[in-house]
């Protein structure tokens, strides 16, 4: 399997600009987490995912983040509109039961200018 | 808010030395304790889990966990320079959750 996919690696946006990010699980995985990764904060959990239903949202810091997962394969995060203070490095992470054994995707550098 | 503490160090070591990380989680319920490494602009990848009580070795990398101590170590004997990277503790909410709380890392350099 190649892993968990995710696109692009690296995003620079203008302030205010739509942002969508992607990401594939791997394949039989049920569980899918978006997390957010700065110096300041560490890794933060946004939102994750279990057979395409969310679970639990309650790390998405604002009405301006929206996550969705259409399919099995496949996971979108959407900031909009972007501020400078979303830059950070986004990771997509999947796992199978039991808990805790995450595969992370390689990243979204994102820069908000 | 669950928390999770890690020295942020750095902590460095030589070759060769044991090198020790510690994490103090602060959720007694949580059940399942886990050692994530980081190198330089790269993901997390996981290396040690550990759910009970006591030492779980795995090669060169040793788990302890202490419960009543909220207390979790990683343990990595005969450190080599590959071994240079940031680790992170994780630790899943109470309830046997998927959800886990990161710790912000403990960078590691082992010199040559």
């Amino acid at each position: 399997d190649a892993g968990v996919i995710q696109s692009p690696r690296h995003e620079v946006t203008e302030m205010g600009q739509e942002v969508t990010l992607r990401c594939k699980p791997i394949s039989g995985h049920d569980y899918l987490f978006w997390y957010r990764q700065t110096m300041m904060r560490g890794l933060e959990l946004l939102i994750y995912f279990n057979n395409n239903v969310p679970i639990d949202d309650s790390g998405m810091p604002e009405d301006r983040f929206s996550a969705k997962m259409p399919n099995a394969s496949f996971s979108t995060l959407k900031i909009q509109p972007s501020e400078p203070r979303d830059s950070a490095v986004y990771f997509c992470a999947s796992s199978l039961a039991p808990q805790g054994k995450l595969f992370f995707g390689s990243g979204t550098q994102l820069s908000v200018l | 808010q669950k928390e999770v503490e890690q020295n942020s160090g750095p902590l460095s070591v030589p070759e060769g030395a044991i090198a020790s990380l510690n994490c103090t989680y602060s959720d007694r319920g949580s059940q399942s304790f886990f050692w994530y490494r980081q190198y330089s602009g790269k993901s997390p990848e996981l290396i040690m889990f550990i759910y009970s009580n006591g030492d779980k070795e795995d090669g060169r990398f040793t788990a302890q966990l202490n419960k009543a101590s909220q207390y979790v170590s990683l343990l990595i004997r005969d450190s080599q320079p590959s071994d240079s990277a940031t680790y992170l503790c994780a630790v899943n909410e109470r309830g046997g959750s998927e959800k886990l709380v990161f710790g912000k890392g403990t960078k590691l350099t082992v010199n040559p």
